[in-house]
């Protein structure tokens, strides 16, 4: 088993420029997450999945949007990158919701906007 | 809401000493409460979590948490450190019923000096 791969595992953009980040999960899991992550403030949440089709905001989505079109597969785009979002972002799954199962981590993708 | 409060940025300790890092939570109803571990540019690792039953819990690699509900708090602990245990370490929470994301600390780096 891969676990969680991310997709691509550095970048670096120019302001305005636009890419998706892929993150592919073959657990099975239902829940996937995307996080980010930058000094001093831990994670922070961006959007999650609950199921296949279906995506919802987290802690901080602005300038995000998310793509749940396959249950293995959670995408997160950044439609015209701003240096604010320069970060390091992860991707979690976990399996569902009743089984206290802990997250499983990519292990990350290192963003810089220029 | 759910919170999560590590109070300390960096934690040292000499190999063989005992070592503690700290977490405290605020949640309205029951708390789940993980560790996580991350070593440089890795995922977060889980180490181990509190869904109930005993406040103490083991978890991976000899940590132990015990969870202290008059307290709020939900401290990481190893009773001889390694010099391998030097990493960053995040505490997280979400309540047991509603809001099902967790919510992650800023993380303490833990730093075991041979």
């Amino acid at each position: 088993n891969a676990g969680v791969t991310q997709t691509p595992k550095f970048r670096v953009l120019k302001t305005g420029q636009s890419m998706t980040l892929l993150c592919a999960q073959d657990m099975n899991h239902e829940y996937m997450y995307w996080y980010r992550q930058d000094p001093g403030m831990g994670l922070r949440l961006i959007h999650y999945s609950v199921g296949e089709g279906t995506t919802a905001k987290g802690e901080v989505p602005d300038g995000y949007n998310v793509s749940r079109l396959k249950k293995q597969n959670f995408l997160l785009g950044l439609e015209s990158a701003a240096p604010s979002q320069t970060s390091v972002y992860f991707c979690a799954s976990t399996l569902n919701i009743d089984s206290n199962q802990p997250q499983h981590f990519g292990d990350g993708t290192r963003l810089s906007i220029l | 809401a759910q919170s999560v409060a590590q109070p300390e940025d960096q934690v040292n300790v000499a190999e063989g000493n005992p070592l503690t890092v700290k977490c405290t939570y605020s949640v309205s109803g029951n708390p789940y409460l993980f560790w996580y571990v991350q070593y440089p540019n890795r995922g977060l690792q889980f180490l181990l979590k509190y869904i109930t039953g005993d406040n103490l819990v083991k978890g991976s690699y000899g940590f132990e948490a015990e969870f202290n509900k008059s307290q709020t708090s939900f401290h990481l602990k190893k009773p001889s450190a390694l010099v391998s245990d030097s990493a960053l370490y995040f505490c997280a929470v979400r309540e047991g019923t509603g809001r099902r994301a967790l919510t992650f600390g800023s993380g303490t780096r833990l730093q075991v000096q041979p």
